[in-house]
């Protein structure tokens, strides 16, 4: 398959097991999250989001926690699956014409 | 409904040439982006259209440019080829646009390789 980007962090897990994936953001001015999943071949595809006015949002397997205090990001997904196994960014907006900032990337490897 | 879509899949150019790459939105959508997406450089905003006009750029050399026609479909072009304009060209639409907190939905990209 195509590699989206060389040399990102990586996180391998069981499958079964919990996963959480970070993210530092850069804009403390930015009042929008997005978490993508891009798996190999594919264009990234939204998993969850979050606004500024909340710590954290729940869906279904996963879970977004906002830190704004460090300007961080973190994505919980819970009982994770072969299936899960992708490239996880996280994007920071602000309204307006703000132009979108994703981050680099991390490779999530799940084991059966 | 029809999810983005994007043409040609793959290109192969060499430098100095022209390219120029499509994006049909999703049906409704009028908000088109484009991004460039590298090793090195991960995903990169390169501007967004909505109802035919750009609305936000971003840092980008001129010999990027697009256009979106009134179907809302979209085309990027890329000038004066360079090998570091080898990349994947990601098209995402959405209804209101990536600035007011609009879902995107990504096309599969365009992989051009420039020799």
């Amino acid at each position: 398959g195509e590699s989206v980007g060389l040399h990102l962090p990586t996180l391998s897990v069981q499958e079964g097991d919990n996963s959480i994936i970070n993210c530092a953001y850069s804009n403390s001015a930015s009042d929008y999250f997005i978490w993508y999943k891009q798996e190999s071949g594919k264009g990234p595809q939204f998993i969850i989001d979050i606004r500024s006015n909340m710590d954290k949002r729940q869906g279904q397997r996963v879970t977004v926690l906002l830190n704004k205090t460090v300007k961080h990001l973190s994505l919980q997904i819970a009982a994770t699956q072969p299936g899960d196994s992708a490239v996880y960014f996280c994007a920071e907006n602000m309204g307006g014409s703000y132009i979108p900032t994703f981050g680099r990337g991390t490779s999530l490897i799940v084991h059966p | 409904k029809a999810g983005v879509t994007q043409t040609p899949r793959y290109l192969i150019k060499t430098r100095g040439q022209q390219v120029t790459l499509s994006c049909s939105p999703i049906s409704g959508h009028r908000s088109v982006s484009w991004y460039q997406q590298t090793p090195g450089q991960g995903l990169q905003f390169l501007f967004e259209y909505f109802s035919e006009t750009q609305r936000n750029k971003g840092n980008f050399p001129g010999r990027f440019s697009g256009r979106q026609f009134s179907n809302s479909r979209s085309e990027m072009n890329v000038s004066t080829l360079e090998l570091g304009d080898s990349a994947l060209y990601l098209c995402a639409s959405s209804l209101e646009g990536p600035s007011f907190g609009g879902t995107q939905y990504f096309g599969p990209g365009t992989r051009l390789l420039v020799l």
